[in-house]
């Protein structure tokens, strides 16, 4: 079975402060993708990135970074230099092969963070 | 220029009254899904469909059902609405496998609250 779980329920940080959103990931197969989506009070689904299981390296895009290492399934987001408008759900998700029409996208339970001024 | 739209984006029903919620995609993609949303928690998938053929949940509970009249279209039904039912409804496609994206595109969502 599937399983995608965010430990931390919510973290509160000040503005200018790094913060890292854990995500650790259970499947068996051995073609997946994994995802995080931004979630602002608005509640649309923001992309933020997909990674799948065969690139492991990590990415950058501008204060937002992933490190995936498969060793530990776990698929971190970091947010350098945190922003008041950061703040939001995030949520990490994991689907299979995308080969066929039967597969879905399955979420953890979301991290809420709050960055304060 | 929304690939995927959801109408409308707030409903508000009567408890027993049956409410509709619709989503259209301009993206040709073959899978349309929904995802029921409560408040604090993680979208929960109830049903999809690959084309036509329709795939349930499980646990999706039978007062919910769904039309796909054609590619376009999709249409989440509850024939008989809970306060239990209130939540977030988001609708997501994806193409299958041949094409460059293998992403998911999710719709704005629908706040349904029931009262």
């Amino acid at each position: 079975a599937q399983k995608v779980t965010q430990a931390q329920t919510e973290i509160s940080v000040v503005e200018k402060e790094d913060v890292t959103l854990d995500c650790v990931y259970e499947t068996r197969d051995t073609t997946y993708y994994l995802f995080w989506y931004k979630q602002p009070p608005s509640g649309e689904l923001v992309f933020l990135i997909r990674r799948n299981s065969f690139d492991e390296q990590n990415e950058i895009s501008g204060r937002y970074s992933w490190n995936f290492q498969k060793s530990t399934s776990s698929f971190n987001f970091t947010i350098t230099a945190s922003q008041v408008v950061d703040s939001a759900v995030y949520f990490c998700a994991l689907s299979e092969d995308f080969s066929g029409g039967y597969n879905k996208l399955i979420f953890g339970a979301g991290t809420r963070l709050a960055v304060h001024p | 220029d929304a690939m995927v739209i959801q109408n409308p984006r707030y409903q508000v029903t009567q408890f027993g009254k049956p409410v509709t919620l619709s989503c259209s995609q301009t993206l040709n993609h073959n899978v349309m899904y929904w995802y029921q949303q409560k408040s604090s928690q993680a979208p929960k998938l109830l049903f999809h469909y690959y084309d036509k053929d329709f795939n349930n949940e499980a646990d999706t509970p039978d007062n919910f059902q769904s039309r796909r009249p054609n590619t376009s279209f999709c249409f989440l039904d509850i024939r008989s609405p809970g306060l239990g039912d209130t939540a977030m409804y988001l609708c997501a496609t994806r193409p299958i496998t041949g094409t460059a994206n293998y992403g998911y595109t999710f719709g704005s969502g629908t706040r349904l609250t029931v009262v």
